[in-house]
């Protein structure tokens, strides 16, 4: 199993350009996430997902949108990018039916907007 | 109020030496998890032990435990024996709510504690 997939690993940007970071897992989970992780301040959650069509908000979802149209897949969609929105990025995924549900993350996608 | 706080920025240990990583959290809930992740500097986040609100005992994951004090609402990391391949980056992180929800997903983390482990 390939686990979480992110691509691509690194990305630069011009202000106002838009970009999708791709995330894809093959473990059959019903949950998936991304998070961004800046310099001092931990990971935040942008926006989530229990499963296939439905989506829902993170602690810091402006300027991101995302779509879960099947259960491998979890796109997340910079409309616009602006400086602030650089970052690193983490898509994690989880299976509800175990005991912790412990996020398996992704290698992270370094993203840097000019 | 942060939700999870870890007040070591930074921290040295001996190989072969134990060393405890501090982690306090606030929630309500009277559900939640606890989760300890390590990343080394390739960046990868890599999840080390898990404790329940409603889980007895202390968590055990080989080297690693989880020295879990509900009333002080502290879950610190326990390291024995440190190895070289232990420096790196570490963080507590929590979940309100049940396992089995949407909440899951919704991980608050703390800013870290940089380890360095030497000779």
């Amino acid at each position: 199993n390939a686990g979480v997939t992110q691509t691509p690993k690194f990305q630069v940007l011009k202000t106002g350009q838009s970009m999708t970071l791709q995330c894809a897992q093959d473990m059959n989970h019903e949950y998936m996430s991304w998070y961004r992780q800046d310099p001092g301040m931990g990971l935040r959650l942008i926006h989530y997902s229990v499963g296939a069509g439905i989506t829902d908000q993170g602690e810091v979802p402006n300027g991101y949108n995302v779509s879960r149209s099947t259960t491998e897949d979890f796109p997340l969609r910079l409309l616009s990018a602006a400086p602030s929105q650089t970052s690193v990025y983490f898509c994690a995924s989880s299976y509800s039916e175990t005991k912790a549900n412990v996020l398996t993350f992704g290698a992270g996608s370094r993203l840097t907007v000019l | 109020a942060q939700k999870i706080t870890q007040t070591q920025p930074g921290m040295f240990v001996q190989e072969k030496e134990a060393v405890t990583l501090d982690c306090t959290y606030d929630t309500s809930d009277p559900s939640y998890g606890l989760f300890w992740y390590k990343q080394p500097s390739s960046g990868e986040m890599i999840f080390l032990i898990y404790q329940g609100s409603y889980d007895q005992q202390n968590a055990t994951e080989g080297r690693y435990s989880l020295n879990f004090q509900k009333a002080r609402k502290s879950a610190n990391l326990v390291i024995s024996a440190s190895q070289l391949g232990d420096s790196a980056m570490y963080f507590c992180a929590m979940r309100e709510g049940s396992p089995h929800t949407g909440t899951a997903s919704k991980l608050t983390f703390g800013t870290g504690t940089r380890l360095q482990v030497t000779l």
